[in-house]
């Protein structure tokens, strides 16, 4: 039962395109994130939302932007793909209390982004 | 500043033995710690998490131990297997900080056989 869905599991892209990933969770869960994760780096919070129409910035805001219209959807946009953007991106999702009961965050299976 | 370190970023080890993972953060507000796996080309799922009103907490094979004197935590896996090569990160929250998790840096464990 797949819970958090990410769009595309692999995404070729060219440099100066806007591309759009997607992440949709069905747990009614309030939090969402971006993330990337680079060999050597970990995982690195690009946004976060905690509310419809809310964002937060993480530590890696620059060159992407997010969307959150609905509480299951949350959207990373990148508005002029580089190639320093090639990266596996995930998304995850969580209840904004209460991570003692759970299992912290609920992550996709990933986007791999080539841009070319 | 990474508060969540990793200082290892692999690790070999022979099938049946012992693997240990460790993890060193430094904010002292937190409170919760979790380990989560990830294979390639997967997101991470969770593995094991422990409060810091405790000081270890087992599940099956894995036992996380957490030292907050030392501001250390480590997992043990016993015995390993080839399944269990991936990578794995501790995570830490605040109470304070909304419950958001801060990550480390990752260890790839690789299990012989």
């Amino acid at each position: 039962d797949v819970k958090v869905t990410q769009s595309s599991r692999y995404l070729v892209k060219r440099t100066g395109e806007k591309v759009f990933l997607e992440c949709v969770q069905d747990m009614d869960h309030e939090n969402m994130f971006w993330y990337r994760q680079d060999p050597g780096l970990g995982l690195r919070l690009i946004y976060f939302s905690y509310d419809v129409k809310m964002k937060e910035k993480g530590d890696i805001p620059e060159g992407y932007s997010v969307s959150r219209e609905k509480k299951e959807r949350f959207s990373l946009i990148l508005e002029s793909a580089s190639t320093n953007q090639t990266s596996m991106y995930l998304c995850a999702s969580s209840l904004s209390q209460g991570v003692y009961l759970y299992y912290g965050y609920t992550f996709g299976s990933g986007t791999r982004l080539t841009v070319v | 500043d990474q508060q969540v370190k990793q200082n290892s970023p692999s690790l070999s080890v022979q099938e049946g033995r012992i693997s240990i993972l460790n993890c060193d953060y430094t904010n002292s507000m937190f409170d919760y710690f979790l380990w989560y796996k990830k294979y390639p080309a997967e997101g991470p799922t969770f593995l094991i998490s422990i409060s810091s009103i405790k000081d270890k907490n087992e599940d099956g094979r894995f036992t996380v131990f957490l030292n907050k004197s030392a501001k250390h935590l480590s997992l043990h896996i016993v015995p390993s297997q080839p399944g269990d090569s991936a990578v794995y990160f501790c995570a830490a929250s605040a109470n304070n900080a909304g419950n958001m998790l801060t990550f480390g840096g990752g260890t790839r464990l690789m299990v012989k056989p």
